[in-house]
């Protein structure tokens, strides 16, 4: 699996869109990229994924570059109860998921 | 639709004691998963089973064994705790066939070894 990297943390007024980015620059052709999250102590949970077109669904839309090093989540109205680490996963098996440390973001009201 | 549920949600023991972490989902997912989180870190795999009958190591499997007992449970075991073993331990599962690749995770297990 390619290696990503994110930014530890993060701000993002309420209401406002929060736009998370992950560097996944050696990426290979048939890898996916897979952004989860992770409230406190809960387990993660899965918010979308792509491969080279963007993606949307009903928690966020995934925007990824033309030459895949990297891609953006985007949470389009950020409320508190998106305070969270995200974490952003490039595989291409599906399983075999290795987590990193992702990026803490708090939503501020 | 209880999804995946993991026993015990806490638990202490004392260095050099065994238990079994236990995890079952009623999803009918080929693929299940262990997890450990320690403070202030992302999740690592310990063991991993792509289908029934099938287990194979992932990033960190010493001091740990696990068993595929059928398709829906997935138990993870501690032959002899180690301080180092202290973490929250998670199991996950996920069917990769389907168009969505996404793993459901359980609530955790807050293992404690003194």
């Amino acid at each position: 699996d390619a290696k990503t990297t994110q930014p530890p943390s993060m701000d993002c007024a309420e209401g406002r869109a929060a736009n998370l980015p992950c560097n996944h620059s050696t990426i290979s052709g048939n890898e996916y990229v897979y952004w989860y999250r992770q409230i406190h102590s809960q387990g993660p949970q899965y918010i979308i994924h792509g491969l080279k077109n963007n993606e949307t669904n009903e928690m966020a839309s995934l925007i990824i570059t033309e030459d895949r090093k990297s891609s953006t989540l985007i949470l389009p109205h950020a409320t508190l109860r998106d305070t969270a680490v995200y974490y952003c996963i490039a595989s291409n098996t599906g399983n075999q998921f290795y987590f990193g440390t992702g990026t803490s973001l708090t939503v501020i009201p | 639709n209880a999804g995946v549920t993991q026993t015990p949600k806490f638990q202490v023991l004392k260095t050099g004691q065994s238990m079994t972490l236990q995890c079952a989902q009623d999803m009918n997912h080929n693929s299940m998963y262990w997890y450990r989180q320690d403070p202030g870190m992302g999740l690592r795999l310990i063991y991993y089973s792509a289908s029934e009958g099938t287990t194979d190591k992932g990033e960190v499997p010493n001091g740990y064994n696990v068993s595929r007992l059928n398709k829906r449970e997935f138990s993870l075991r501690l032959e002899s705790a180690a301080p180092s073993q202290t973490s929250v331990y998670f199991c996950a599962s996920s069917e990769i066939m389907q168009r969505n690749y996404g793993y459901t995770f359980g609530s955790g297990t807050r293992l404690t070894v003194v």
